[in-house]
């Protein structure tokens, strides 16, 4: 079936470093993919999406490139904020084999900080 | 704030308790999501309803329930409840049925702690 890894956390890092956050998938055909953004006490927003090899998705100074060859969809940022403190979860949108319907697939989420 | 509504915020009971946890969806939104979300399996979709009908099942429990009323509001019921039960429950919602394209919105969530 489906699946999303992500690296595991927690990530910490200094205001203004870069960040990458690691995401690879396993789909058949040919899914649209997502990062949601999970801030402290509140449910998931959808942070970025592309729905096609070499789509770039981006937001709020946040990038993620859909890499068909290497099954991944990394996230990046050129410089954390203190504010940027949250759990990042990509995922996946594919048609379930046999069926009509399509699914979300997560990961299992990865815990950023930021200090000051 | 995504505009799903999700009540209760926390819920506290014992084993072999029922609980009902309620949703409202974004205005205009047909389509209800619930999901389980839990330190060892993540987050788990569970269930779906489209304006009313069971549109999708994924790791749903015989125990767990749910339904969507006429207003489009939702309701998941958990029952029989086991210690293992214990997680944040989201309800999301969207415009559609499903689609690549189609984005969910997700409510607060409700933290059951069963003891």
């Amino acid at each position: 079936g489906d699946s999303v890894t992500q690296m595991e956390g927690p990530v910490t890092l200094s205001e203004e470093a870069f960040l990458t956050i690691n995401c690879t998938y396993t789909a058949t055909g040919y899914p649209s993919l997502f990062w949601y953004v999970q801030y402290p006490g509140e449910g998931l927003q959808l942070l970025l999406k592309a729905t096609k090899a070499d789509d770039k998705g981006s937001n709020k100074g946040f990038e993620a490139t859909y890499r068909k060859e290497t099954t991944s969809f990394h996230l990046e940022k050129g410089s954390v904020q203190v504010s940027d403190s949250a759990v990042y979860f990509c995922a996946l949108s594919s048609l379930e084999s046999g069926g009509s319907n399509y699914k979300l697939t997560f990961g299992k989420g990865t815990l950023l900080t930021v200090n000051p | 704030d995504s505009g799903v509504t999700q009540t209760p915020k926390h819920l506290i009971t014992a084993t072999g308790q029922r609980v009902t946890l309620r949703c409202s969806p974004r205005s205009g939104d047909l389509s209800v999501y619930w999901y389980q979300q839990s330190l060892d399996q993540g987050l788990q979709f569970l269930i779906q309803y489209y304006n009313g009908e069971e549109r999708a099942k994924g790791n749903i429990l015989e125990r767990f329930s749910a339904q969507q009323f006429p207003d489009l509001h939702s309701e998941l019921n958990l029952s029989s409840l086991e210690l293992g039960d214990s997680a944040l429950y989201f309800c999301a919602s969207s415009v559609r049925a499903g689609g690549l394209y189609n984005e969910q919105f997700f409510g607060p969530g409700t933290r059951l702690t069963v003891l």
